[in-house]
Parts: C-alpha cells; sequence; structure tokens
C-alpha cells in the first residue's frame, strides 16, 4: 500500500529558530495536507497542497509530486508551536482517503 | 479552525461491549471519515461516507463496525463487541469531497476497552 515516511520522528528547537519537517511517498501522490496535533489533542489541518508551495506565517509548505515529497518549514519557532505535526497524502483516485506519516514531535524551549 | 464536533469525549468499556460514537460534520460537508489512531500515533483509515452513502471501508470496518451517516442525524461508528486492542483515538473529519479541499477533524474520541 501507499507508504508516507515522515522525519525527523523528534525535534527539539529554541525560540527563534527554525527547520524543516520532511514527508517521502513511496509512490505518486495527488496531494499533501499537513496537521499539528496540541496540546489539547487537536488535530489543526495547516496546509493542502496540490503542488508548488503555500506560506501562512511563519510556516511555509511545498510539496512536489514528481520527486514525491513535502516538506513543512518552521521559521521564528515559538513556544505555542510545539506539538506533534502529521502529514497525510492523497493517493490518486483516493476520494481524499488520507495515508498519515508517523508524525514529528516539535518542542520548543525558552 | 474545525467545526466538527464528536461525542463522547471519552469512553470507557468493558470487553464485548457495544462502544458508540457520534460526529457532526461541518455544515455543507458531505463527506466524512472516520479514523483511529492508536498509542503510538498511527492512523487507520476505516470508512468514508458521501452523504448517507459507504464511499470506502476496510474489512475489520465491514465485519466489526456498524457505521452510519443518516440524513439530519449525527453519524455513528459503532463497535459491536469491543475488544482491548479496539483502545484507540476516534477521529471524524469531514470535507467538502471536492478536489484541493481540506479535511477538517473533530477532537476525538478516546475510547478504553478494560
Amino acid at each position: 500500500g501507499d507508504q508516507v515516511e515522515q522525519s525527523p520522528s523528534a525535534l527539539s528547537l529554541h525560540e527563534g529558530t527554525g527547520s524543516a519537517l520532511r514527508c517521502n511517498f513511496t509512490t505518486t501522490m495527488r496531494a499533501v495536507q499537513w496537521f499539528r496535533k496540541n496540546s489539547r489533542g487537536s488535530l489543526i489541518n495547516l496546509f493542502y497542497l496540490a503542488s508548488g508551495t503555500k506560506e501562512n506565517g511563519r510556516l511555509k509548505s511545498a510539496f512536489d509530486s514528481k520527486e514525491r515529497y513535502s516538506t513543512l518549514h518552521i521559521r521564528d519557532a515559538q513556544l505555542e508551536d510545539s506539538g506533534t505535526y502529521f502529514c497525510a497524502a492523497e493517493g490518486p483516485g483516493s476520494f481524499n482517503k488520507l495515508t498519515f506519516g508517523a508524525g514529528t514531535r516539535l518542542a520548543v524551549c525558552p | 479552525n474545525s467545526k466538527v464536533i464528536q461525542t463522547p469525549r471519552y469512553l470507557v468499556k468493558g470487553q464485548g461491549q457495544k462502544a458508540k460514537m457520534r460526529c457532526i460534520p461541518e455544515k455543507g460537508h458531505p463527506v466524512v471519515f472516520w479514523y483511529q489512531q492508536n498509542k503510538n500515533n498511527e492512523f487507520k483509515f476505516l470508512i468514508n461516507f458521501q452523504n448517507q452513502e459507504v464511499l470506502q471501508q476496510i474489512d475489520m470496518t465491514e465485519k466489526r463496525f456498524s457505521a452510519e451517516c443518516p440524513s439530519n442525524s449525527p453519524c455513528s461508528l459503532e463497535i459491536q463487541s469491543s475488544e482491548a486492542g479496539d483502545s484507540a483515538l476516534y477521529l471524524c473529519a469531514s470535507g467538502t469531497g471536492g478536489p484541493n479541499e481540506r479535511l477538517f477533524f473533530g477532537h476525538g474520541t478516546k475510547l478504553s476497552v478494560l
């Protein structure tokens, strides 16, 4: 079946710094979504990309279907960015059914 | 961010008991998904609907779960006979079903099977 490999599994950042999360796909995906699970357990939808890049505040995401990867860049990390980040990809013809990565646990420290 | 409402927030059942959870999708969203997230954060797709019709479901869901999305009522997912391995967070998501559309998740129902 479709596989989504997400890295790193855990990440620690100091406030004000940045980093990137990555998902590699074993097959061609039609689109990708990125989510953050916050301390309350809510799964917040950050981005939907069918191609190219999108930016929202301090977050920027890219998706390359041909090269089979997506990235999520976080810059100027804040304490409230802490949480677990998931990428989730749609295979062709999957009617929005998502295959999730294993998640990246991000801790932002003062 | 999300207006998907799931109840109850927590559910505790004994093995062999039925376990029923409900989901009200965002208004105007005809597509509903159910996912199971285990303690290792792994997501498993269970079933999806468009309006009242089942689009896809996995074998486990077909055999052990009862799910529906009736018109003008909450969607529901019910395990007919709970097993310890069913302990997980059950997430409902809704969307418009169109191309380039995001899915929005509820807070989930955390099921513990004792």
